[in-house]
């Protein structure tokens, strides 16, 4: 089945440490994007890339990289510069970031937990 | 830079009513709006894409309509079913920029 795969489900991290967030997608999609969910609140843009070996920063960028090194693959560290990255992040993609080609379909989220 | 507002924030009514979630945007020049579920603990469901040339799109029991000028959407829900009970998240591009999202509505359905 064609889709988004986020890998793990849950994650937890302990301070000072870095942690990347997998995200898969087998759709032949061009654009891909990180977004985060806090509680009570709507999602918010971390990074987004609209081809490969290209990327953008979003709202929220500070304290997280990613990388797109292949078509199907737009990994997120979340680095230890980041101060509060308890969160649950998700994964989308979409044909293009621009104009009508922007239907997004997500994965289902990775769980992140500072202990 | 587009901004996008839902309200109310929370909603309950009992089974079998009918319903309307509202979206409001600032930037009429919209590319795209689309209306999502979430359950909870889980990623976005997409259910209706409307198209800047479009009015609205029928889904089932879901009805989404698009009014550009006045800078809102909504998404109505007939027969309401406890099944019904989760986040509805509206979301909207213009320009080249990615989707932008409200904050979402969390609806219960009361059996």
């Amino acid at each position: 089945d064609g889709g988004i795969t986020q890998s793990p489900k849950y994650l937890f991290r302990k301070e000072g440490q870095n942690v990347t967030l997998s995200c898969e997608q087998n759709l032949n999609h061009d654009a891909m994007y990180w977004y985060r969910q806090d509680p009570g609140q709507g999602l918010r843009l971390i990074y987004y890339s609209q081809i490969v070996n290209d990327f953008q920063k979003g709202d929220i960028a500070e304290g997280y990289s990613v990388s797109r090194e292949k078509k199907e693959s737009f990994p997120l560290t979340v680095t230890s510069a980041q101060k509060n990255p308890t969160a649950f992040y998700l994964c989308a993609s979409s044909i293009g970031t621009g104009g009508l080609n922007t239907e997004a379909f997500f994965g289902q989220g990775t769980r992140l937990t500072v202990v | 830079k587009q901004e996008v507002t839902q309200i109310p924030a929370a909603l309950s009514v009992p089974e079998g009513e009918n319903l309307v979630l509202n979206c409001s945007f600032t930037d009429s020049a919209i590319y795209n709006l689309q209306w999502f579920r979430q359950d909870p603990g889980k990623g976005l469901t997409s259910l209706l894409l409307i198209q800047s040339s479009q009015r609205e799109q029928t889904s089932g029991r879901l009805n989404a309509s698009l009014d550009k000028s006045s800078g809102r959407s909504t998404l109505y829900i007939a027969a309401s079913q406890p099944g019904d009970s989760a986040t509805y998240l509206c979301a909207a591009n213009s320009g080249n920029t990615p989707l932008v999202f409200g904050k979402g509505t969390r609806l219960s359905v009361i059996a």
